[in-house]
C-alpha cells in the first residue's frame, strides 16, 4: 500500500497572493494529478504529470503553475488568489504511462479560503 | 453541457434499505471509477470498473460500456454508509471527468 499526503491542509490567503500546496506520494506512481474541487461543480482537472519534470494542462489551468520536481512529489501553485475564492484541491496519483487503465487513489486535500 | 450526470443528486435511506445510484455518460468512455467522499474527507476509491459487475461486501458495481452507464448498488445500507458517492470517466484523455455526485443520508 501506499499513501498520498498534502500540504498544508488548510491555506487562507489574500487576494492576489500566490499560494502553493504540495503533494507526496510513495506508491512510486508515474502519474500524478490536481483537481479541483468547488461546491455544486465537482471535481476538475487542473494539471497533470505523468513522470518527472514533465507537466499537462487540464480543463482549468488558467490562473495556476504546477511543477513536478520528482517523481513522488507534484506541486500547485495559485498564480494570484481570487478575493472570496473556496474550494477544495486534491491531489492523485495513479500507476502506468497515461494511466487510462489504472485506478486513481486520492489525497486528503487541502483546503484553501482567500479573504 | 454535464459529460457525467449522476442520479438522484441525493437521497435518504432508512438502515437496512437497499439504493441504487445511477451514472450515465454523454460520450464515449474507456474505463470509469466510483469513488466515496466523506464531508471534508478525501475520495475513497471503491471500484474500477470498466464493464461489467463488480461486488465488493454490500456494495455492487454494474458498467455497461455501451450503453454509456454504470450503476451502484448499495445493499442493507448503515449509518456509516453515509457520504457522497461520485463517479467519473476516463475516455481516452488524461485525468478523470466526475459527475456532481450523489449524496447519501442513512438513518437509524
Amino acid at each position: 500500500g501506499g499513501i498520498i499526503t498534502q500540504t498544508p491542509k488548510f491555506l487562507i490567503g489574500q487576494e492576489g497572493q500566490k499560494l502553493t500546496l504540495k503533494c507526496q506520494q510513495n506508491f512510486n506512481h508515474d502519474t500524478m494529478y490536481w483537481y479541483r474541487q468547488d461546491s455544486g461543480k465537482g471535481l476538475r482537472l487542473i494539471y497533470y504529470s505523468i513522470t518527472e519534470n514533465d507537466l499537462q494542462k487540464g480543463d482549468l489551468s488558467e490562473g495556476y503553475d504546477a511543477s513536478r520536481e520528482k517523481k513522488s512529489s507534484f506541486s500547485l501553485t495559485v498564480t494570484s488568489a481570487q478575493k472570496n475564492e473556496m474550494a477544495v484541491f486534491l491531489c492523485a496519483s495513479s500507476s502506468g504511462l497515461g494511466a487510462i487503465q489504472d485506478t486513481q487513489y486520492f489525497g486528503p486535500g487541502t483546503r484553501l479560503l482567500v479573504l | 453541457g454535464q459529460q457525467v450526470q449522476q442520479s438522484p443528486a441525493s437521497l435518504v435511506l432508512q438502515e437496512g434499505e437497499n439504493a441504487e445510484l445511477q451514472c450515465n455518460f454523454s460520450t464515449s468512455l474507456n474505463s470509469m471509477q466510483w469513488f466515496y467522499q466523506r464531508p471534508g474527507g478525501s475520495l475513497v476509491s471503491l471500484f474500477y470498473n470498466p464493464s461489467g459487475t463488480k461486488q465488493s461486501g454490500r456494495l455492487t458495481s454494474t458498467t455497461v460500456i455501451k450503453e454509456r452507464r454504470s450503476s451502484l448498488h448499495i445493499s442493507s445500507s448503515q449509518t456509516t454508509d453515509s457520504g457522497t458517492y461520485l463517479c467519473a470517466m476516463n475516455n481516452y484523455a488524461q485525468g478523470l471527468t466526475f459527475g456532481l455526485g450523489t449524496r447519501v443520508s442513512v438513518f437509524p
